[in-house]
């Protein structure tokens, strides 16, 4: 049973310190996504990746969150400096795209991050 | 950009009544909507899903109408279960360059009461 992994799941940190956070996708999926959940604002979507390229980081903060993909099997997601408002759980998804149809994404079970 | 508004933000049911959940979205080049159960502390799982050609999809309690001319579509589940407690959470997806770029609604709290 192919499963989406994150690391690491719990991570506090102290503000102004630098966060990275890894996802591996399902093997065989060519898109990626990142989201972060907060009570407040629910699921955002921070960062698209399609065959590793990034077509959507438009829900992102520029100035200190940015997104790559390494190679097929790893995503990564940094945040620097890192600030009590980034405090969420951070999702990582991946799904197949074939033919330009529908496709599920299937969600990694989370990074709990929180700054103090 | 698509926009989805979800209703109720929580629903409290009694073991073996009906909910349901409602979504808006505005974009009209959406076409495909997906519905996805959150149990507490874990990770979003796909329930069902319909496609825009579609009006209605079934799979076993859990229902969802999808309503093009109105952009609604709602989740139906019946003879709820105290498992069904979660957070459901309803999506739209616009086709945006060959690839479908998801907006997820706010999320409906779904207690179910023994």
């Amino acid at each position: 049973d192919a499963r989406v992994t994150q690391t690491p799941r719990h991570k506090v940190t102290e503000m102004g310190q630098e966060v990275t956070m890894r996802c591996q996708p399902i093997l065989g999926h060519n898109t990626v996504f990142w989201y972060r959940q907060t009570m407040m604002q629910g699921l955002e979507l921070l960062a698209y990746f399609r065959n590793r390229a990034p077509l959507d980081d438009s829900g992102m903060p520029k100035d200190r969150f940015s997104a790559e993909m390494p190679d097929a099997t790893l995503a990564t997601l940094k945040i620097q400096p890192s600030e009590p408002r980034d405090s969420a759980v951070y999702f990582c998804a991946s799904g197949l795209v074939s033919g330009g149809g529908p496709y599920e994404q299937y969600f990694g079970p989370g990074t709990r991050l929180t700054v103090t | 950009g698509e926009n989805v508004e979800q209703h109720p933000s929580t629903l409290s049911v009694q073991e073996g009544d009906s909910a349901v959940i409602k979504c808006t979205y505005s974009d009209s080049a959406s076409n495909y909507f997906p519905w996805y159960k959150q149990e507490l502390g874990k990770r979003p799982q796909l329930i069902i899903d319909i496609r825009s050609n579609v009006g209605e999809k079934k799979d076993q309690r859990i229902a969802v109408t999808l309503n093009k001319t109105a952009k609604h579509f709602s989740l139906h589940i019946t003879e709820t279960q105290p498992e069904d407690s979660a957070v459901y959470f309803c999506a739209a997806r616009v086709p945006s360059g060959g690839s479908y770029i998801p907006t997820f609604g706010r999320g409906t709290s779904l207690i179910v009461h023994p």
